[in-house]
């Protein structure tokens, strides 16, 4: 399977504990994206990556947030002293290269959903 | 980031095409108009995109207003596996999407 895969797809734990997911996307896709779904919402933006610089981070939802992509491969979203709010579906995407085309869409991976209790 | 305004929910029969609409007054002249859809349980996938022209692909067509300020997504022959939320999307290009809420669709057999 070469689309963007993510690990893993299900978590559970306490409140007050870390977590961390990671994402691997398409080779070599050289943007990536994390995202943050509740239920009945649609996916809100929370930081991205073109190859290993973070482009836009502003929109980490606290500094308890924080997300990685240390060679411009695979990235690790990791969020601390988890609380019950946070529990959602945690999406990565990825994009090749701008090249010619003015837009590339987004491949999107499963998601890995977190329920802290 | 210009707003999108889409119905919460539609309903179609199967085989019948379906139209989705979506207003983007505000849109401005950079803005790209996206289509994603998002099956149960799975992420989201990109369905269509266009600046001004009408667009086509395999899965959908793209209408677009000559004022640019609603497009409408038409899939020709709805079958069971189209049930999905399809989310409007204006973007200047490779940038981060906005979702809305999407309009939720779904098929009757």
């Amino acid at each position: 399977d070469t689309g963007v895969s993510q690990d893993p797809r299900h978590k559970i734990t306490k409140r007050g504990q870390n977590v961390t997911f990671r994402c691997d996307p398409i080779s070599e896709h050289n943007r990536l994206y994390w995202y943050r779904q509740t239920l009945g919402q649609g996916p809100e933006f929370l930081t991205y990556f073109q190859n290993e610089a973070q482009l836009e981070k502003s929109r980490l939802l606290s500094d308890r947030f924080s997300a990685e992509r240390p060679k411009g491969s695979f990235s690790t979203l990791e969020i601390q002293r988890t609380e019950q709010g946070d529990s959602a579906m945690y999406l990565c995407a990825s994009s090749p290269p701008s090249g010619i085309a003015p837009y590339n869409e987004q491949f999107f991976g499963p998601g890995t959903r977190l329920t802290v209790l | 980031d210009a707003k999108t305004t889409q119905p919460n929910s539609m309903e179609s029969n199967e085989e019948e095409p379906v139209h989705l609409p979506c207003n983007h007054s505000t849109i401005s002249g950079t803005d790209y108009i996206h289509w994603y859809r998002q099956l149960p349980s799975q992420g989201p996938e990109y369905v269509i995109h266009g600046l001004t022209s009408n667009v086509n692909n395999r899965m959908a067509s793209l209408a677009i207003a000559e004022d640019r300020k609603s497009s409408t997504l038409i899939l020709h022959r709805a079958t069971l596996r189209d049930a999905a939320v399809y989310y409007c999307i204006l973007s200047k290009g490779n940038t981060p999407l906005v979702f809305g809420k999407g309009t939720r669709l779904s098929v009757i057999a």
